[in-house]
Formats: C-alpha cells, structure tokens, sequence
C-alpha cells in the first residue's frame, strides 16, 4: 500500500513570499489533515477536511493560509504571504475516517525556512 | 479543554535495559490513546493506541502502553531497548465523546546507548 506522498520536501523562501504544498492521501482514506509542527514541538492541526469539506481549521491562519481538497483526494496548502514564523514542518495525514479511534497516516513532510 | 503532557525532553536508556516514555493526558470525557514514532527526515508512524478493554496494549516493535485511568498516564515500555530505537516519541490524545481533534505532546526524545 502506498503511503502518503507530499511535494516538496524542502522549501526556502525569504519573507512576503508565496509557497504551496501538495499531498496526496492514502488512496481510500476519507480524511485529510495538515499539521505544522515547529522545532521542539508536537504537530499542530491547522485543517481537517472530511472528503472535500472542511471541518476543521479553526487553527488555521485564514489571513495568510489557505487550503483545498478537490475532488476528495488530492489537497494543497498555500502561504500567502510567509513570514518569518511560518518556517516549521508541514505535514500531511490521512485516515479511512476522522472519527473516534482511527490512527492517521502521515507523509515525510515538507521543511519550509523562511529568511 | 484536552491536553497532553509528555514531562521528558529526553530519555537515555542503555541498550538492553528496560525502557519507559511517560505521557498524562487530560479530558472532559474519555479518552482515546495513542503513541506514534518519528525517525529523522520521516514523517510520524503510528505504534499502539488505546480504545477500551485491556490496560495493557501491544504495539509494532515490541513496544507496549499500559493505560492508567486514575493515574491519567499512558506510560510506553518496552522491555529491552534497541539501539534502532533512537528516536522522538509523541503521545496524543483525543476526547471520547466531544470526538474533538488529536491533540499531540511536544515529544520526548529516545536516546539508546550501545
């Protein structure tokens, strides 16, 4: 079975710059999730969308973050503008559902430095 | 609110020698338990989690977690580490019956001494 694919794995940027994310779930997986987790810290969800709706992004940067999933499977998170905080992991999982007990899947992540 | 506490930055165990990885949890309701792995440059591999039933739950690895519900702890043990072992462990919680989002630890790095 084929993991959870993301692209780029690594990104820099300098500050006001634009840069988007790609991930591609595990095929059949109904729920998506992007966390960003800063160094020395645990992942932090900024969005959770059940096939192509949204229900979660109440951590989301809306001023500066954006997301879509597309037909249900793929999905891409856009920073517009970046600063200089934004620099962390971004990281992309799936489960077959979002509720209850299902563990998540995750992707290698992509490491965004922003200068 | 839920929240998850993992006290270690940073575990040394000699190669051999038992090993525990301590995480607390807080919730309104019940909860749901999970421990997940991250090596270096790879993205977070689950390990065990805890729904219900047995206090005592077996992982990949040979990693397990004893559930502890008056303690709210979710400790992981092993009983002989490995050096392969090294890595940065996350204990997550999520709340039974709010099924509101996981909430992960900041994790607690393994270090296996040959």
């Amino acid at each position: 079975e084929a993991g959870v694919a993301q692209s780029p794995r690594y990104k820099i940027i300098e500050k006001r710059q634009s840069v988007a994310f790609w991930c591609n779930p595990i095929s059949g997986h109904a729920t998506l999730y992007w966390y960003q987790q800063i160094l020395g810290q645990g992942p932090k969800l900024l969005i959770q969308f059940q096939n192509n709706g949204v229900v979660d992004d109440s951590q989301l940067p809306k001023d500066r973050f954006s997301a879509e999933r597309l037909k249900g499977v793929d999905s891409t998170l856009k920073i517009q503008p970046a600063k200089l905080e934004d620099s962390a992991v971004y990281l992309c999982a799936s489960s077959l559902v979002g509720q209850g007990y299902y563990e998540q899947y995750f992707g290698p992540g992509t490491r965004l430095t922003v200068t | 609110a839920q929240s998850v506490a993992q006290p270690e930055d940073q575990v040394n165990v000699a190669e051999g020698n038992p090993l525990t990885v301590k995480c607390t949890y807080s919730v309104s309701g019940n909860p749901y338990l999970f421990w997940y792995v991250q090596y270096p440059n790879r993205g977070l591999q689950f390990l065990l989690k805890y729904i219900t039933g047995d206090n005592l739950v077996k992982g990949s690895y040979g990693f397990e977690a004893e559930f502890n519900k008056s303690q709210t702890s979710f400790h992981l043990k092993k009983p002989s580490a490995l050096v392969s072992d090294s890595a940065l462990y996350f204990c997550a919680v999520r709340d039974r019956e709010r099924d509101d989002k996981i909430i992960f630890g900041k994790g607690t790095r393994l270090h296996i001494l040959p």
